[in-house]
């Protein structure tokens, strides 16, 4: 039973380009967590999402920042006209119905986002 | 809202010494509490977690931690640490209820030295 899937493991975008980061959940799991770490830092939330429902954005920035978790297919995140302090660890954890009960959450690997 | 914070933000020990990271948290209500690893340029692996019941929980890897209500503090223990444990940890809470965001301290690195 493979873990979570992030991809890619690194990525390197311009000031003003696009990032898209995808998370692909255990098997099994209709829950998706988006996190981030600045250097230095513990994780911080951004999102909660189900199947085709965004049930938890409190932690998203208002502006340029999306997630998305379709019936088919990874749960993305995208940062559109990324800016430097975007640069961070960009980790997605996912539960099953019963692990969520308790909050248990199996984090992957993560997204290293470099902004030049 | 719930905080947590751990005290060290780096703790060095020596090889097979006993090694004790510390975290308290603040919230108005009651939590569950997790200890979390980080490996260099991985994600994060669940050490152990308290729900409720018995104060002292073991985890995996030899780890434990006790979960103390009036000090509200969840230290992570480990009676004799090996080269390996050599990592970032971080100590979270939710609330004690279901799919809930996890809020996380800021991590203590535990570094082994032979």
């Amino acid at each position: 039973n493979a873990g979570v899937m992030q991809n890619p493991r690194h990525l390197v975008r311009r000031r003003g380009q696009e990032a898209r980061l995808r998370c692909s959940p255990m098997k099994g799991h209709s829950h998706v967590y988006w996190y981030r770490q600045l250097p230095e830092e513990g994780l911080k939330f951004m999102v909660y999402l189900q199947k085709e429902n965004i049930i938890d954005e409190s932690g998203m920035p208002k502006e340029r920042f999306s997630a998305e978790f379709p019936k088919e297919g990874p749960s993305i995140l995208r940062i559109q006209q990324v800016v430097r302090g975007d640069s961070a660890a960009y980790f997605c954890a996912s539960s099953s119905r019963l692990a969520a009960s308790y909050n248990e959450q199996f984090f992957g690997p993560g997204t290293r986002l470099t902004v030049l | 809202a719930q905080s947590v914070t751990q005290l060290d933000s780096q703790v060095p020990v020596f090889e097979e010494a006993p090694v004790e990271l510390r975290c308290n948290y603040s919230s108005s209500v009651s939590v569950y509490l997790f200890w979390y690893v980080q490996y260099p340029n991985q994600g994060l692996q669940l050490l152990l977690k308290y729900l409720s019941g018995s104060t002292l929980v073991k985890g995996i890897n030899g780890f434990e931690a006790e979960f103390n209500k009036s000090q509200t503090s969840f230290h992570l223990r480990k009676p004799s640490v090996h080269i390996s444990d050599t990592a970032e940890y971080f100590c979270a809470v939710s609330l004690p209820q279901g799919a809930q965001k996890l809020v996380f301290g800021q991590g203590t690195r535990l570094t082994i030295n032979p």
